[in-house]
């Protein structure tokens, strides 16, 4: 089975910092662009960060530019989220998700992890 | 940036019932627009792409049409199944959703 599996999530201090982390199994992830989608607790759905196959694109939505760092390792079938400088508006469920078409930087989400919650607060 | 309005906010309705989500873009995205379904503590189900375009899977009564800055999903007969809450996304430049559309029991 196609499996997104997140990780690393918990409560942390404003200003302080955490790494999320998500495992794929189930198809050839170093042939598609992945992305992060976080999603304030009752809020709607907010798209963070994205990355391409090898690494050479890399996006980030205003509100985490400067502040999140995403990388990913194919050998390991992983994708992380680097959060620093956290605030208390990074409060939000994080999934990743991976892009339908292979190749494809932009496209819809087929596949959704479970999420990893993130609480910033002191 | 691209911003997406979804219209209605919230929903009610009946089992049967022919439904209709409306999503706005503020800029053409042409036809890069999808739809989503999301539970309560689920992820969000990918419903359509490229506007129209059926995932595999999703059943029929579900469709999507629309093209550059005017989309809408339509559930043709509305299913227990189906209360939940309907987010359009744009992947025409970056990534952005709608705030969403409840739909729940009349």
């Amino acid at each position: 089975d196609v499996q997104l599996v997140e990780s690393g999530g918990g409560l942390v201090q404003p200003g302080r910092s955490l790494r999320l982390s998500c495992a794929a199994s189930g198809f050839s992830f170093d042939d598609y662009v992945m992305h992060w989608v976080r999603q304030a607790p009752g809020k709607g759905l907010e798209w963070v960060s994205g990355i391409s196959s090898s690494s050479g694109t890399i996006v980030y939505a205003d509100s985490v530019k400067g502040r999140f760092t995403i990388s990913r390792d194919n050998a390991k079938n992983s994708l992380y989220l680097q959060m620093n400088s956290l605030r208390a508006e990074d409060t939000a469920l994080y999934y990743c998700a991976k892009i339908r078409t292979a190749m494809i930087t932009w496209g819809a989400f087929d596949i959704w992890g479970q999420g990893t919650m993130v609480t910033v607060s002191s | 940036d691209i911003q997406m309005t979804q219209s209605p906010s919230t929903l009610s309705a009946s089992v049967g019932d022919r439904v209709t989500i409306t999503c706005r873009a503020s800029q053409s995205i042409s036809s890069w627009l999808a739809w989503y379904q999301q539970k309560p503590g689920r992820a969000p189900k990918l419903l359509i792409y490229k506007a129209s375009t059926l995932e595999s899977g999703v059943p029929s009564r579900f469709s999507g049409s629309g093209s550059g800055t005017d989309f809408t999903l339509t559930i043709s007969s509305l299913q227990p199944d189906d209360f939940a809450t309907y987010y359009c996304q744009q992947y025409n430049s970056y990534s952005t959703f709608g705030q969403g559309t409840k739909v729940e029991i009349k």
